[in-house]
């Protein structure tokens, strides 16, 4: 099976810069994805490594090391509109390509 | 527009009668998921479908049922062997489900059973 950690809770002040971890164990790694989901809301893709490195889009950056199992996304000039909760998703070719979630992090942005 | 529909957006239904949600997608999408959120907590996988016709069990199968007969659509039942439906169920799509391309969501239905 897999196993996905993100802490559940981080508080960020406005323009700042917030990074978002991620620790996995997985069996067949074949990327990673992170979604951003406002409350009562679906889930909307962000960003997707399945190389080792950055990946950068705008204000948002994800980094992925395949060797230690860990991802991190990095959220920069924070606004109060990226107050969501961040999700980090594995897919692994062992089960099918099933996309696995971990619990997410509650991101809250404070003036 | 393309994209995933779920319908409805909130059901209610008493406890013991079975109650099936719709997804539909017309995105042209090989693979097809379902999702249960419970509060506070992420996505946990119920089934998902790599291809019409066949389906795989997630991780959470046990008193949820779907069928695949065709492509745009994936249907899930809620059946009353399942001990706690009430949570927000979500369907998603990939273009395929080996290739590594990101999954879109429906908007979600809200199950309370009372």
């Amino acid at each position: 099976g897999q196993n996905i950690d993100q802490p559940t809770e981080m508080t960020a002040t406005e323009g700042a810069i917030v990074q978002i971890n991620c620790t996995y164990q997985t069996s067949g790694f074949n990327g990673l994805f992170w979604y951003q989901q406002h409350a009562g809301e679906a889930p909307t893709f962000l960003s997707y490594n399945v190389l080792d490195g950055l990946e950068e889009k705008g204000r948002f950056s994800s980094f992925l090391s395949r060797s230690k199992g860990y991802s991190y996304l990095l959220l920069k000039e924070l606004q109060m509109k990226d107050s969501a909760s961040y999700l980090c998703a594995v897919r692994a070719y062992r089960g099918g390509n099933k996309l696995t979630f971990g619990t997410g992090t509650q991101l809250k942005v404070e003036l | 527009d393309g994209g995933i529909t779920q319908s409805p957006k909130y059901l209610f239904r008493k406890e013991g009668q079975n109650v099936t949600l719709s997804c539909e997608q017309n995105l042209n999408h090989d693979a097809m998921y379902w999702y249960r959120q419970d509060p506070g907590q992420g996505l946990r996988l119920i089934y998902y479908s790599q291809i019409v016709n066949d389906f795989q069990k997630g991780d959470i199968a046990e008193g949820y049922s779907v069928s695949r007969e065709k492509k745009e659509s994936f249907p899930l039942t809620v059946t009353s062997a399942q001990k706690n439906p009430t949570a927000f169920y979500l369907c998603a799509s990939s273009i395929d489900g080996a290739l590594n391309t990101e999954a879109f969501f429906g908007q979600g239905t809200r199950l309370t059973v009372v």
